[in-house]
């Protein structure tokens, strides 16, 4: 079964750092975001893409985020300055979109811990 | 607004017992309600889903309910197993073409022995 890969799975960073996380989405999938769960808590949307752009980004989502996807397989956040608050667990989901197939599928996670 | 209230937060039961776990939303816009089982340290797994077009939708021991009236919808698990524990996390989405999920904040689900 096709499922979202996330590397790495695990991060540890020294604030002020940049960090970027990468997702391998389904392969015939067309919406791509990301999430975020701060330990403990739900689960939260920063971004959405389609089409090679943003469609939506939340409040979480300022200047210090950017999303890429530089080829036809990778889906990748970066984090230009890392600060505590930072921390938690991104998940990448990934939806097909069409008609009736809209169940996001979600990664493993990438574990971030800005120390 | 998007926001989805989840109750309760903590749930324990007997194995065998049901469970029920609610969530309400306000925009009327709400089209699509799935619910996500995530296990600790793991992603976040769809477990059952249901349209607005729909009222009740069943998949073995787990069924869910939907009010659009009320504008809220229930999580039912009946013959509780000690494996149904973990984290269920109700979500909803709008119509449009973004498909973003708001969630819930979660109900700690455990299942006593």
């Amino acid at each position: 079964e096709p499922e979202v890969t996330q590397t790495p799975s695990h991060q540890v960073t020294q604030m002020g750092q940049e960090v970027i996380l990468r997702c391998v989405p389904i392969s015939n999938h067309l919406y791509f975001y990301w999430y975020r769960q701060i330990l403990g808590q739900k689960v939260e949307f920063l971004v959405s893409f389609y089409n090679n752009e943003i469609s939506e980004k939340s409040e979480i989502f300022d200047d210090q985020f950017s999303v890429e996807r530089p080829d036809g397989s990778n889906f990748t956040l970066k984090i230009r300055s890392t600060k505590l608050e930072d921390s938690a667990m991104y998940f990448c989901a990934s939806l097909r979109g069409q008609t009736m197939n809209t169940e996001a599928f979600f990664g493993q996670g990438t574990r971030l811990t800005v120390v | 607004g998007e926001n989805v209230e989840q109750h309760p937060s903590t749930l324990s039961v007997q194995e065998g017992d049901s469970a029920v776990i609610k969530c309400t939303y306000s925009d009327s816009a709400s089209n699509y309600f799935p619910w996500y089982k995530q296990e600790l340290g793991k992603r976040p797994q769809l477990i059952i889903d249901i349209r607005s077009n729909v009222g009740e939708k069943k998949d073995q021991r787990i069924a869910v309910t939907l009010n659009k009236t009320a504008k809220h919808f229930s999580l039912h698990i009946t013959e509780t197993q000690p494996e149904d524990s973990a984290v269920y996390f109700c979500a909803r989405r709008s119509g449009g073409s973004n498909y973003k999920l708001t969630f819930g904040k979660g109900t700690l689900l455990t299942v006593n022995p």
